[in-house]
């Protein structure tokens, strides 16, 4: 069965400072999606990544996924304290419908 | 901005009891999909939902879960004897059929004691 791997487990960073989140499959990706989940709270959908080498950014946060498609990283520039949560990746079977299986996350803090 | 609903935000009940958990999907979205975490754990996939009927389970999924959509706008976990190891956060999730991305409710804390 696929697993997903994410690194660090937690990070620290003084806000205004820029961090990477990865994310490493033990299989071929189809669909790579990045979560954010405040604690005890529902996952926010931040982007999907389907395509080897694909980029994606909004704000201050990109997301790629390398070409092999085994590998993904979210990245975040200038962070600030509203950066705070849990950073999910989570990968599909590549159908619409299917389960999504997640890593264990990160834990971002931002230190102000 | 639509968004998935889930009620109640928490649920604490004693074991053996049958609980049903609630959520309403996106309006236009066709799958959903029922999600689980443990405190400290992963988010786990229990179930998917098309067309009326499961499309998808996991292990976790036993006979003592089921899921229904009473109408058109309810989607619905029930379990029917809770254990204890079933305390988790149950998160509903819906998707369009086009768009593979599934956006989550806010989740419900369910306490078994």
């Amino acid at each position: 069965s696929q697993e997903l791997e994410q690194s660090p487990q937690s990070l620290i960073v003084q806000e205004g400072k820029n961090l990477t989140i990865n994310c490493t499959s033990s299989k071929t990706l189809y669909g790579l999606y990045w979560y954010k989940q405040k604690y005890g709270e529902g996952l926010i959908f931040l982007m999907m990544l389907q395509k080897g080498g694909e980029e994606k950014s909004h704000e201050k946060i990109t997301a790629k996924l390398d070409e092999k498609k085994q590998q993904s990283s979210l990245h975040i520039t200038a962070s600030q304290p509203s950066h705070a949560g849990i950073y999910l990746c989570g990968a599909d079977m590549g159908q619409a419908g299917t389960a999504l299986i997640f890593g264990k996350g990160t834990t971002l803090s931002v230190s102000s | 901005e639509p968004e998935v609903t889930q009620t109640p935000s928490h649920q604490v009940t004693q074991m053996g009891q049958e609980v049903i958990l609630r959520c309403v999907p996106i309006s236009n979205h066709l799958y959903f999909y029922w999600y689980r975490q443990i405190l400290g754990q992963k988010v786990e996939f229990l179930v998917s939902f098309y067309n009326n009927e499961i499309s998808e389970k996991s292990e976790i999924f036993d006979d003592q879960f089921s899921v229904e959509r009473p109408d058109g706008s309810n989607f619905t976990l029930k379990i029917r004897s809770t254990k204890l190891e079933d305390s988790a956060m149950y998160f509903c999730a819906s998707s369009t059929d086009s768009v593979y991305e599934q956006y989550f409710g806010p989740g419900t804390r369910l306490t078994v004691t």
